[in-house]
């Protein structure tokens, strides 16, 4: 299995602010990198694929970035509904293996 | 409108059997893999394995494969996860997702999971 692995696990940060979270697979995965948002008791929403590719209706604020094996999100201007746990997938094979998330507080 | 609704929470026993479903509409069932993820409570996301309707191509994580079974009835778009004998380290919260597509070369290209089910509780308790 590839493993991927978050940083940091929390981060706290105010409304506003330019947040920034890692995701390292264990090898290659080329551009093959999603990242989800989750809200407490809620499913999780996809947020961009194919590292970079925002879904539909998400916020020109969240932009993904990297290649191989480190990648990053970065929410350029942090609204109060952006307070969540964020998940990176990779979709290299078919096991889509997630990361264990950030979770993002307010300060 | 897209939407995948699973059936409701289950309590059941150790040793139990237990099959959840995931019913999809809005979209042709047969074209698009479904996924199946585990949250454990307070935890974060697992890959448990997914399916293809069209033709019931079913794949595993190494983590899960022999625990559960995944499964179909495509003939009213609805995917099965099953159990045959619950553990209480099952307890958690199980998602259903679609794998979204997109057309890349004349070939479809499978990227993150785009519809997701509202979860379905599994409680194993004696």
């Amino acid at each position: 299995d590839i493993q991927m692995t978050q940083s940091p696990s929390s981060l706290s940060a105010s409304v506003g602010d330019r947040v920034t979270m890692s995701c390292r697979a264990s090898q290659s995965i080329k551009k093959y990198l999603n990242w989800y948002q989750q809200k407490p008791g809620k499913a999780p929403k996809l947020l961009i694929y194919t590292t970079s590719n925002l879904h539909s209706a998400v916020p020109s604020r969240f932009s993904g970035s990297g290649s191989g094996t480190d990648f990053t999100l970065t929410i350029s201007s942090l609204h109060p509904e952006d307070f969540a746990t964020y998940y990176c997938q990779q979709s290299y094979n078919i096991s889509y293996t997630f990361g264990l998330g950030t979770k993002v507080e307010i300060k | 409108e897209v939407q995948l609704v699973q059936s409701g929470a289950e309590v059941r026993q150790p040793g139990e059997s237990l099959k959840i479903s995931c019913n999809g509409s809005g979209y042709n069932f047969t074209d698009y893999w479904i996924g199946w993820v585990r949250q454990m409570p307070g935890k974060g996301l697992e890959w448990v394995g997914i399916i293809y309707p069209g033709d019931s191509d079913t794949r595993y994580s190494p983590s899960f494969e022999g625990q559960v079974t995944i499964s179909v009835d495509k003939s009213i778009s609805i995917a099965f996860l099953h159990w045959s004998s619950l553990k209480a380290s099952d307890t958690a919260m199980y998602y259903c997702a679609r794998l979204g597509r997109i057309a890349v070369a004349h070939t479809w290209y499978y990227y993150g999971m785009d519809v997701w089910g509202q979860g379905t509780t599994v409680t194993v308790s004696s």
